[in-house]
C-alpha cells in the first residue's frame, strides 16, 4: 500500500454533474500532481502543486478545477466534462527539492456519459 | 516540446526469455530518465537515470542511459508471468519545479 490515497476509487458521471476528485498523501511530500491517463496515450500531466502554489498548468480545459488546501491534500473538481474526459486520474507526491521519485496514487477511473 | 517514445509498443514472451524495452527521448534540459512498471493502475518506480553509461540493477530488471544518443534501455531476464505489465518511461526538466513527461507504454505479457 503506498503512502498516496485516492478517492473515490472509481465514478460515472454525466455531463452536467459537478464531482470532486481528492488526493491525500502521508508521506511528508511537498509537491502534488494530477496526470491524466487515457486509453492508448502517454500519461498526460496536468497540474503541479509546489508548497500548496501552482506551478504548472499544462493547458488544461477549465472544466476541471484543481484545489491544494495543504500540502498533504490535493482536489480535482469537475463540471461540465465531456465523454473523451472519460480517463484514469493519478495523484502523485513528491519531495519538491530532490526532485526524482514521484509515488503515485492508485487513480480514479472516471466515466463521463 | 519533451517527446518520449517507447518501444515496442506491445510485447508477448514466454517465461524465461529475456526483453529488452527501448526509450528515446528529446527534452529540453534533461534531468533524469526514469521508468515505472504500472499493474491495473498506479505505477511504481524502478529506476533513475542521470548519468550515461552507469547500470542500474534490481534482481532481474536493470537499465542504462545513454544521453549522447539520448535512449535508455530497460532489460528483464528470466521473465515471469509476474512481469507481466505495462512499462513506462518518463523523462524529468531541470526546473523549478519537477515535471515528468511520460511515453506511451510498452505493454509486457509473459506467458507460462
Amino acid at each position: 500500500e503506498t503512502g498516496v490515497t485516492q478517492t473515490p476509487r472509481h465514478l460515472v458521471m454525466g455531463m452536467t454533474n459537478k464531482k470532486s476528485l481528492k488526493c491525500e498523501q502521508h508521506l511528508g511530500h511537498n509537491a502534488m500532481y494530477w496526470y491524466k491517463q487515457s486509453a492508448k496515450k502517454p500519461l498526460e500531466l496536468m497540474f503541479v502543486y509546489n508548497f500548496k502554489e501552482q506551478t504548472e498548468n499544462n493547458s488544461v480545459p477549465s472544466r476541471f478545477s484543481p484545489e491544494c488546501p495543504n500540502s498533504s491534500h490535493l482536489f480535482l473538481h469537475l463540471h461540465t466534462l465531456q465523454p473523451e474526459d472519460s480517463a484514469l486520474y493519478l495523484c502523485a507526491s513528491s519531495l519538491p527539492t530532490v526532485m526524482e521519485t514521484q509515488y503515485f496514487g492508485p487513480g480514479t477511473r472516471l466515466l463521463v456519459l | 516540446e519533451d517527446k518520449v517514445v517507447q518501444s515496442p509498443l506491445s510485447l508477448v514472451v514466454h517465461e524465461g526469455d529475456t526483453v529488452t524495452l527501448n526509450c528515446s527521448y528529446e527534452v529540453t534540459n534533461f534531468r533524469s530518465l526514469l521508468w515505472y512498471k504500472q499493474e491495473k493502475k498506479a505505477p511504481t518506480f524502478l529506476f533513475m537515470l542521470t548519468s550515461s553509461g552507469i547500470e542500474k540493477k534490481s534482481g532481474r530488471l536493470s537499465s542504462i542511459l545513454d544521453k549522447k544518443e539520448l535512449f535508455s534501455i530497460l532489460n528483464i531476464t528470466a521473465t515471469q508471468t509476474g512481469d507481466s505489465a505495462v512499462y513506462l518511461c518518463a523523462v524529468e526538466r531541470e526546473t523549478s519545479g519537477s515535471r515528468l513527461t511520460f511515453g506511451e507504454g510498452t505493454q509486457l505479457t509473459v506467458n507460462p
